[in-house]
């Protein structure tokens, strides 16, 4: 079954370092989002992009954010300066169209800033 | 607004019990779905249900939808210690995104 892959399991940063997330939609996809999880808390939406835009974004994904899809398989996040307060689970999601169908979420890449 | 709120925070059963859980939301939706999560993972599809349904079944989960009360169940019949994870629900509006709720933590004993 076609599944949403993520790499880097783990990274760890220092703060003020760029870094960027990397995912791997499903193939016939072509709605992607990236949401994050704090540890211990709820899971929250970032951003959604389709069509090579950027769709919505949530009052967390402030300029030191920003998303591209740079070929036709990958679709990256990048935190240009990161802070502490960014160490969090990352979870890349994608699905054929929303409404009608689940998001496939990824296994997550956990974010360590220090 | 936060969408999609889970009650109880968290449940404690025995292997071959059932197990209830409550999402409350407060816009209207698109559709309901249900995702589970073990320790530290990823988030696993369980079920979506659309705006125009009742109830569903998938397997041992049975998702019930009340859009007048705002509100979802999920049961898991028969649970196992493998059912032992996080349940969060997560509405979808036309806003294009999910908004999960906080998540009702099952352990299942064996």
């Amino acid at each position: 079954e076609p599944e949403v892959t993520q790499t880097p399991s783990h990274q760890v940063t220092q703060m003020g370092q760029e870094v960027i997330l990397r995912c791997v939609p499903i193939s016939n996809h072509l709605y992607f989002y990236w949401y994050r999880q704090i540890l211990g808390q709820k899971v929250e939406f970032l951003v959604s992009f389709y069509n090579n835009e950027i769709s919505e974004k949530s009052e967390i994904f402030d300029d030191q954010f920003s998303v591209e899809r740079p070929d036709g398989s990958n679709f990256t996040l990048k935190i240009r300066s990161t802070k502490l307060e960014d160490s969090a689970m990352y979870f890349c999601a994608s699905t054929q169209r929303p409404g009608d169908y689940e998001q496939y979420f990824g296994p997550g890449t956990r974010l360590t800033v220090t | 607004s936060q969408q999609g709120e889970e009650d109880p925070q968290a449940l404690s059963i025995q292997e071959g019990e059932n197990a209830t859980m409550n999402c409350s939301y407060k816009t209207s939706i698109n559709n309901l779905q249900w995702y589970r999560q073990n320790s530290g993972r990823g988030l696993v599809h369980l079920i979506l249900i659309r705006s125009n349904e009742r109830e569903k079944h998938s397997g041992r989960l049975r998702v019930t939808l009340d859009t007048s009360k705002k509100s979802s169940s999920l049961l898991i019949t028969a649970s196992r210690a493998a059912d032992t994870a996080s349940y969060f629900c997560a509405t979808f509006s036309n806003d294009y995104k999910l908004s999960f709720g906080a998540g009702t933590t099952v352990t299942v004993r064996a």
